[in-house]
């Protein structure tokens, strides 16, 4: 079992929609909870990252982290196609810091016009 | 802010040479710089972490002498690929951070061994 489990899509939605973007994870110990994200042949550009529990938001952008159930979203609000991308949620235990980053695969997102 | 600059985005070259790529953090300062290997629709793999004026310290099955990483200022990192071969093609990425602050990555160089 991977310690991040993340559906690799793709995951096509139409402009406007509200996009729903989720990694579950294994490892109790993590307590930072980033989202990237990665457009074809360009590096991951770090979107937000939470710690611990909670919510956070960001213009379109909202993270949510339910430790309890070891689950995290990314929601996108108004999705544009400029969206279209690679999103890779990343975590990282409190030991380590943002040293240690344990990566989903990656859920690729379409966003058509 | 935190802006990560990777050079060159692209190489090609011949079976047996060796290729550096450099990495820079263009407006910060980067206590710890990290090296990555990503395959097709793959996620990253680390390959190396290294700090500044200390030896890199290596992901299990990474080859040390085959990966050569210098650390030599807070702003620069270099990746060595020596004696490159067609199996050592990948797209490398580096990231930069400062002190308990996230991860910012470069835009990554393919690397394409002939």
């Amino acid at each position: 079992q991977k310690e991040v489990e993340q559906d690799p899509g793709p995951l096509s939605v139409p402009e406007g929609a509200i996009v729903s973007l989720n990694c579950t994870y294994s490892n109790s110990a993590f307590q930072y909870f980033m989202w990237y994200r990665q457009y074809s042949r360009k590096g991951p550009e770090l979107l937000m990252y939470t710690y611990s529990s909670g919510n956070k938001e960001d213009g379109r952008f909202t993270a949510q982290v339910d430790k309890s159930s070891k689950y995290i979203s990314l929601f996108i609000r108004d999705s544009q196609p400029s969206d279209s991308a690679t999103y890779l949620c990343a975590m990282s235990a409190m030991n380590t810091g943002f040293q240690k980053l344990v990566f989903g695969t990656g859920t690729r997102l379409l966003v058509s016009p | 802010g935190a802006v990560v600059s990777q050079h060159p985005s692209w190489v090609i070259c011949k079976s047996g040479t060796s290729v550096k790529i450099e990495c820079r953090s263009l407006d910060f300062q980067a206590t710890t710089m990290f090296w990555y290997r990503q395959f097709p629709k793959q996620s990253l793999m680390l390959m190396a972490t290294s700090n500044e004026g200390s030896k890199a310290t290596y992901e299990q099955g990474v080859e040390k002498d085959k990966f050569l990483i210098n650390h030599a200022s807070l702003t620069l990192s270099t990746l060595t690929v020596t004696s490159a071969h067609p199996e050592d093609s990948s797209f490398y990425i580096c990231s930069a951070c400062q002190k308990d602050q996230p991860q910012h990555f470069g835009d990554g160089t393919r690397l394409s061994i002939l």
